[in-house]
């Protein structure tokens, strides 16, 4: 139980193009989502939380413009990197939790989609 | 603010028990989390501590003293696969449960 997917798994894309990816919880219902960045040799860090139904709310320093998410179900949030540029090439990685999922309220994470800008 | 530290790598041998701590400084504590991370993948969830004491789970046990802002995790008979990145990571109430990590362990296992 407690599995969450993300499509694509890698992407590579032209510098100014925008880039979508899903975030789905399989086999429970994901009131809150979570979307990180990772860099190479670096932890994770906290992008923005994702309310099913709601805005989501970004971290101090995340472009809310440029890092479109939207959460329409309790199983699928999506992130765009609206215009991106090569900076923007990173490990993206979704979590999702639920108390449903399990007592202790554990983030479950995607498997990451690794994003490359020319 | 929170500050979490955790040693930036350690190498151990097949077998042996190797021991990665975590110290924290948080306002709003809600648990502590242990994850490990191959290189390119996602973290996997291996443990969880909300209360002082040691939680057991297979070959890994993870350690809790809050009021030492302290943590460990264990792992036992180490085998070549648990070469990865193990990340401490700090619940916090007072953010909406977020999750902030620290910066990982590199645990290298050689034979």
């Amino acid at each position: 139980g407690a599995v969450v997917s993300q499509h694509p798994s890698w992407v590579i894309c032209k510098s100014g193009t925008s880039v979508k990816i899903e975030c789905r919880s399989l086999d429970f219902q994901a009131t809150t989502m979570f979307w990180y960045r990772q860099f190479p040799k670096q932890s994770l860090m906290l992008m923005a939380t994702s309310n099913e139904g709601s805005k989501a709310t970004y971290e101090q320093g995340v472009e809310k413009d440029k890092f479109l998410i939207n959460h329409a179900s309790l199983t699928l949030s999506t992130l765009t990197v609206t215009s991106a540029h090569p900076e923007d090439s990173s490990f993206y990685i979704c979590s999702a939790n639920s108390a449903l999922a399990g007592a202790t309220d554990t983030q479950y994470f995607g498997p990451g989609t690794r994003l490359t800008v020319l | 603010g929170q500050n979490i530290d955790q040693p930036t790598e350690m190498t151990a041998t097949e077998g042996a028990i190797v021991q990665i701590n975590c110290t924290y400084q948080t306002s709003g504590f809600n648990g502590l989390f242990w994850y490990q991370q191959h290189a390119g993948e996602a973290p996997t969830f291996l443990s969880y501590n909300v209360l002082d004491g040691l939680e057991e789970k297979g070959r890994f046990s993870s350690f809790l003293s809050r009021s030492k802002g302290y943590s460990y995790l264990l792992l036992k008979e180490l085998q070549m696969k648990d070469s990865a990145s193990y990340l401490c990571a700090v619940r916090q109430a007072a953010r909406g449960n977020k999750l902030v990590f620290g910066a990982g362990t590199i645990l290298r296992v050689k034979s």
